[in-house]
């Protein structure tokens, strides 16, 4: 079975810092996707960020990029110079397989602080 | 050029009843999904439309959870005989084709709470 986990219900950075959100995830798959997305308030999921596992090269998305450990099924998002408009829950979702469907994991409240 | 878009944006009911939440994709968009999210957890699978049939209804939580889909573009996801712990927030995605890589577009969710 698919299992995303992110370890750290709650981090805070300080505004124009770096934070790095850690997310694990088990799987028998060759070929998937990862991603991050960030939900705020408003509960509009917002795509951050994908990698698809055998691109060794790590994605980047302006302020955010992922380190991506494939042996170690490892996942983490890396944002930095950290601005108050970041401040939202983020999530870490696997995906493979013929369902397509999303397996996520619990979530990492994000807090700006000023 | 609209989102995906859900409603009602809210919903309270009282258990023992039954509610149809609706989604409306992108145009165009193919595939549908409907997760649930439950306070302080991820989102849930329910089920995956592909199109007006869905290959996977591996994720609806008991029987008295259905969903359809008409015209390859409105579903609706209907609790009979709602209980305490379906409320949640119900989250519909959509995604131009179910290919791996193609990113899922969200709604803002319905937010059901059952008294």
């Amino acid at each position: 079975a698919q299992t995303v986990t992110q370890s750290q219900p709650e981090m805070s950075v300080q505004e124009a810092e770096t934070v790095t959100l850690s997310c694990t995830y088990d799987t028998s798959e060759s070929d998937y996707y990862l991603f991050w997305y960030k939900q705020p308030p408003s509960r509009q999921m917002i795509l951050v960020i994908r990698q698809e596992a055998y691109k060794q090269q790590n994605a980047t998305e302006n302020r955010f990029s992922v380190n991506f450990q494939k042996a170690a099924k490892s996942f983490s998002l890396k944002i930095s110079d950290s601005q108050l408009g970041d401040a939202a829950m983020y999530f870490c979702a696997y995906r493979s397989g013929p369902g397509n469907q999303f397996y996520f994991g619990t979530g990492t409240s994000l807090t700006v602080i000023p | 050029g609209a989102g995906v878009s859900q409603s009602p944006s809210n919903k309270v009911t009282e258990k023992g009843k039954d509610v149809e939440l609706r989604c409306d994709p992108i145009s165009g968009h193919t595939a549908l999904y409907w997760y649930r999210q439950s306070l302080g957890q991820g989102l849930e699978f329910l089920i995956y439309f592909q199109g007006n049939s869905a290959p996977d209804k591996s994720g609806l939580p008991s029987d008295r959870f259905s969903a359809e889909r008409t015209g390859g573009s409105v579903s609706t996801l209907t609790i009979q005989r709602t209980q305490q712990e379906d409320s949640a927030v119900y989250l519909c995605a959509s995604s131009l084709m179910p290919i791996l890589g193609n990113e899922q577009f969200f709604g803002p969710g319905t937010r059901l709470t059952v008294l």
